[in-house]
């Protein structure tokens, strides 16, 4: 069956760029998380939803970053005013429930560099 | 707050070596643990779980046994192939932490032929 994608695959944003980056998670699946990956360091959480509802956001990382999932399927991760610093891999994964044995399903990434 | 702390790499064995790489947690609850592995230019894949303690979790050769009195989640091989060169990366999940995953900082494994 299909995992989960992510579009796009790589992105190049100019300083000052507003991006939005797209998860589509698995189908049926009931929690979506966010991560950010620097270059040679593990994931780091970004957000966390359970269906349309953004439970968790503590780990964004300024009032730049902001995500949805509005009808509980597919989100999106913006950023506006991108920054040097924003340059990562960003990691979308899905669970099918919300417990911490819950296995998180990861997609292949989108590479942001902001130049 | 949790955190997780794995050995840095790289680790650099022979084909048909044993393979341990370490890893250590901080919890407040009862977390499950994880390993993942990052293979050159793919996503990352679960490689194994164990949700409590004294649970073994294994896949394609590997084991990790959880182990609440020492804290630790350690990866073994007997046999390490080739194929096996990759970044893994040890991870807890809790209810105080909403789920979500931490990770460590990832060890990468080099095996030569």
């Amino acid at each position: 069956g299909a995992g989960v994608s992510q579009s796009p695959r790589y992105k190049v944003a100019k300083r000052g760029q507003d991006v939005a980056l797209r998860c589509d998670p698995i189908s049926g699946h009931v929690s979506l998380f966010w991560y950010q990956q620097a270059l040679g360091q593990g994931p780091e959480f970004l957000t966390y939803f359970q269906n349309e509802a953004q439970l968790d956001k503590s780990g964004l990382p300024s009032d730049r970053f902001f995500a949805e999932r509005p009808e509980g399927s597919v989100s999106t991760l913006k950023i506006q005013r991108t920054q040097q610093e924003d340059s990562a891999v960003y990691l979308c994964a899905s669970s099918q429930g919300w417990t911490s044995t819950d296995t998180q399903y990861f997609g292949p990434g989108t590479r942001l560099t902001v130049l | 707050g949790n955190s997780v702390t794995q050995m840095e790499g790289p680790v650099t064995l022979s084909e048909e070596a044993f393979l341990t790489i370490n890893c250590t947690y901080t919890a407040t609850g009862y977390p499950s643990l994880f390993w993942y592995v990052q293979y050159p230019g793919e996503g990352l894949q679960l490689l194994l779980k164990a949700t409590k303690a004294d649970d073994k979790g294994s896949n394609k050769g590997f084991e990790a046994t959880y182990r609440k009195e020492t804290t630790s989640f350690h990866l073994e091989k007997g046999s390490v192939q080739v194929s096996d060169s990759a970044v893994y990366f040890c991870a807890l999940s809790d209810r105080d932490s909403s789920y979500k995953l931490i990770f460590g900082s990832g060890t990468r494994l080099l095996v030569r032929p």
